[in-house]
Order: C-alpha cells, then structure tokens, then sequence
C-alpha cells in the first residue's frame, strides 16, 4: 500500500538554525498537510497546501514558517530560525480530495538544543 | 476552548473486553476522523465518518450528527490493540482543504 514517507526520522538543531523537514506524499494525492505534536500534548494543525498554495494555515504558522512544494514529489517544511518551544513531532499528510481520509507519515521528531 | 472532546482519557481493560472510546464536538463538522497512534508516534487512519456507521474488522465506529458525538469501539479486544486512539474533525468552515481539529486522544492499555 502506498504511503507518505517523512525525513529525517529525528533532527537534532541548535537554536537559532534553520531546519527543512521533508515529506513524500502519496503520488495521486492532491492535498497536503503539516500538523505537529508537542510531547504529551495533542496534534495541531499547521497548514494545508492545495494547486501549490497554501490553502488554510494556523495560528501556529507565523512567518517563521514556509511550505514549498519544490518538484512533483516533495513537500517540504521549513522553520527559519528554530527556537526551543518548536521542538516536537512534525506530521506530514495527504489525501486525494478533501472529504477522504489523510494518510500520514510516521513523523520527525525535530529537538532543537 | 475545547472544540473536541474524548473520554476516557486513560483505559486499562482486559485481554477480550468490549471496549468503547466516545468524542464529542461542539462545532459543526463536515467529517471526523479515528486515528490511532503508537507508541512509537506514527499515526494510522482507521476511519472517516459524516454519518451512520463504518465497520473494519474488529473496530466499529457510528456517530450521530444531531447529538455531535461519535464513538470507537473495540471488540474482542487484543494487547495489540494498545496505543492511543484519537478523534479528530474537519470544521464545517466553507471549504478549502482545511486541517483537522483533534481531540487529545485516549491511551488505551489491553492487558493479557
């Protein structure tokens, strides 16, 4: 079964550094989405990106952060700047039209020191 | 404010139990969602529900749009079956590919 494939696993950044999260969504997929999970807390949703735009962004998403869909396979999220309170897990997911069912990767745990 | 609500959040059953996880929501939604996430952090998909009930193997899940509630349950429950289960709705906001609003799950432990 095809499925959304996320790296690194696990980056490790000092503060103040920039980090480039990576994601491979699912090929025939259309929407994409970010979401991240501080440790013990729920998932939040950062943004969706559709027809290579962002479509509805959080809170959360301020100008410390980009998305880039730089080819036809990858998605990418950037943090400019890192600071500690960004440390968590980063969700990458998909789905082929909007009322299906996102697919998600296994995550990147991001530790910024 | 919380839009979505889980409850139990902790639930320690045994080997075979029937188990039931509920979600409540207090918007109005065009779809929600059951995930479980492992230990390890990876999140699966188990489910999209607008209406009625959706059945896969042994999980089952209904909900009831009047009431805003919806409920996971478990059958013949399994050590496997161990994780932590999450509900999570797409807001009725006019369209876009809108994110999910999650509720904060609930840790599920199946002791043999």
């Amino acid at each position: 079964e095809p499925e959304v494939t996320q790296t690194p696993s696990h980056q490790v950044t000092q503060m103040g550094q920039e980090v480039i999260l990576r994601c491979v969504p699912i090929s025939n997929h259309l929407y994409f989405y970010w979401y991240r999970q501080i440790l013990g807390q729920k998932v939040e949703f950062l943004v969706s990106f559709y027809n290579n735009e962002i479509s509805e962004k959080s809170e959360i998403f301020d100008d410390q952060f980009s998305v880039e869909r730089p080819d036809g396979s990858n998605f990418t999220l950037k943090i400019r700047s890192t600071k500690l309170e960004d440390s968590a897990m980063y969700f990458c997911a998909s789905s082929s039209r909007v009322l299906q069912p996102q697919h998600f990767g296994d995550g990147t745990r991001l530790s910024i020191l | 404010k919380n839009e979505v609500e889980q409850s139990p959040q902790n639930l320690t059953a045994q080997e075979g139990e029937f188990i039931t996880i509920n979600c409540s929501y207090s918007v109005g939604i065009s779809a929600l969602h059951w995930l479980q996430q492992h230990p390890g952090g990876g999140i699966v998909s188990l489910f999209m529900l607008s209406s009625g009930k959706k059945k896969h193997g042994r999980l089952i899940a209904t909900i009831n749009i009047q009431e805003k509630h919806s409920s996971l349950h478990i059958t013949a429950s399994h050590p496997r079956d161990s994780a932590v289960y999450i509900c999570a709705v797409r807001l009725l906001s006019g369209g876009g590919a809108d994110g999910l609003t999650f509720g904060k799950g609930t840790h599920l432990i199946i002791q043999p």
